[in-house]
């Protein structure tokens, strides 16, 4: 499967504890986003990358978020102290291009965090 | 920034029959439409999209049809089956340069009943 991979697929923590997240995405997509997706909504943008570049974050972004693509390659989201609040599906996605014109989104299967 | 509004929330519709789903966007200027389909537990993947340049797009029993200046957006799902049981969700992206982010719909949970 040359999609895009998320690990891990579920992660339980405990209310203050640190998590971090991984995303593969397509090898020839140099762009890539965080989204978060709540029970019965759509898709929450978070972030977006190009190559290495942190281009675009989302006032939901707080400061206990993180994300990182250090080689332009794979992703990392890391959460700090983590709350209730963040339980949630974060979905990684990919694209291509370069410019304006937004390219279709490949979306992960994504990490389901729940926070007890 | 943006706001995009999906209607209805469900939608049950009988085998063969059609299934029609509207969105609204408040920015003007916005310029690209998807829709995705998300199957429970899987990923979102994008069904058909359309820029603002065109008004209707086809692609075998799925079409989107776009009014820019009423400012919505429809996915028209014809001889439904059940595979096309999923949450439906339209999104909208703003025209600027920079801006790579979709603002997504709430999402509609279609139902086809054999």
């Amino acid at each position: 499967d040359t999609g895009v991979s998320q690990d891990p697929r579920h992660k339980i923590t405990k209310r203050g504890q640190n998590v971090t997240f991984r995303c593969d995405p397509i090898s020839e997509h140099n762009r890539l986003y965080w989204y978060r997706q709540t029970l019965g909504q759509g898709p929450e943008f978070l972030t977006y990358f190009q190559n290495e570049a942190q281009l675009e974050k989302s006032r939901l972004l707080s400061d206990r978020f993180s994300a990182e693509r250090p080689k332009g390659s794979f992703s990392t989201l890391e959460i700090q102290r983590t709350e209730q609040g963040d339980s949630a599906m974060y979905l990684c996605a990919s694209s291509p291009g370069t410019g304006g014109l937004l390219p279709p989104l490949h979306f992960g299967n994504g990490t389901r965090l729940t926070v007890t | 920034g943006e706001n995009v509004e999906q209607h209805p929330s469900t939608l049950s519709v009988q085998e063969g029959d059609s299934a029609v789903i509207k969105c609204t966007y408040s920015d003007s200027a916005s310029n690209y439409f998807p829709w995705y389909k998300q199957e429970l537990g899987k990923r979102p993947q994008l069904i058909i999209d359309i820029r603002s340049n065109v008004g209707e797009k086809k692609d075998q029993r799925i079409a989107v049809t776009l009014n820019k200046t009423a400012k919505h957006f429809s996915l028209h799902i014809t001889e439904t089956q059940p595979e096309d049981s999923a949450v439906y969700f339209c999104a909208a992206k703003g025209p600027s340069q920079g801006a790579q982010k979709l603002v997504f719909g709430q999402g509609t949970r279609l139902t086809i009943n054999p």
